[in-house]
């Protein structure tokens, strides 16, 4: 049975800093590139960020260019997302997905707040 | 960066009704396109991948069509369960980008 769970969520200052991490189990993780989506409250899908197979490359929205950054550890079947400099707008369910295949987790809620 | 443009960003419908749902791509994306469906809660759902195949276990009234820049979602027979938020998502190049989503909504 394909898993896909996040954790690491939770309010934080604007300025603050955290780490999300989406832990995968039942597919071969170390096969497929990942992404992260996000979505404020009662707003649409947004693409953030992805990583191919090995981690070798990336790629960012330019809402989250140079204060984000994804990263993976394919011996723990474990998705990374280290996000900086939060900002209000960052403020959202962030989803971890298996795009190719559809598997997608169900979310962990950042809120950015003082 | 490639935009999709969603239209209509909202649509009232009956049971049985058909509904054709439009993304439009700033440039030619050939068929990297999905469409996704989202229900209050939950998690997205992909209907269509390379903008006609149909995902395994999803019903025979969605059907996606079009290439390049311009795209549609229909559902033939609208059933209770299909009102929902529909998302189209490009993945021809990165950044990915969402379409704005469509709420179908009961009339």
């Amino acid at each position: 049975e394909v898993q896909v769970v996040e954790s690491g969520g939770g309010l934080v200052q604007p300025g603050g800093s955290l780490r999300l991490s989406c832990a995968a189990s039942g597919f071969t993780f170390s096969n497929y590139w990942m992404h992260w989506v996000r979505q404020a409250p009662g707003k649409g899908l947004v693409w953030v960020s992805h990583i191919n197979s090995d981690g070798s490359s990336t790629g960012y929205a330019d809402s989250v260019k140079g204060r984000f950054t994804i990263s993976r550890d394919n011996a723990k079947n474990t998705l990374y997302l280290q996000m900086n400099s939060l900002r209000a707008e960052d403020t959202a369910v962030y989803y971890c997905a298996n795009l190719r295949e559809d598997y997608w987790g169900q979310g962990t809620l950042v809120t950015v707040s003082s | 960066d490639i935009q999709m443009t969603q239209s209509p960003s909202s649509l009232s419908a009956s049971v049985g009704d058909r509904v054709t749902i439009t993304c439009r791509a700033s440039q030619d994306i050939r068929n990297a396109l999905g469409w996704y469906q989202q229900k209050p809660g939950k998690v997205p759902k992909r209907l269509i991948y390379v903008a006609s195949s149909l995902q395994s276990g999803v019903p025979s009234r969605f059907s996606g069509s079009g290439s390049g820049t311009e795209f549609t979602l229909t559902i033939s027979s609208l059933q209770p369960e299909d009102f929902a938020t529909y998302y189209c998502l490009q993945h021809k190049s990165y950044p990915n980008t969402f379409g704005q989503g469509t709420k179908l909504e009961i009339k």
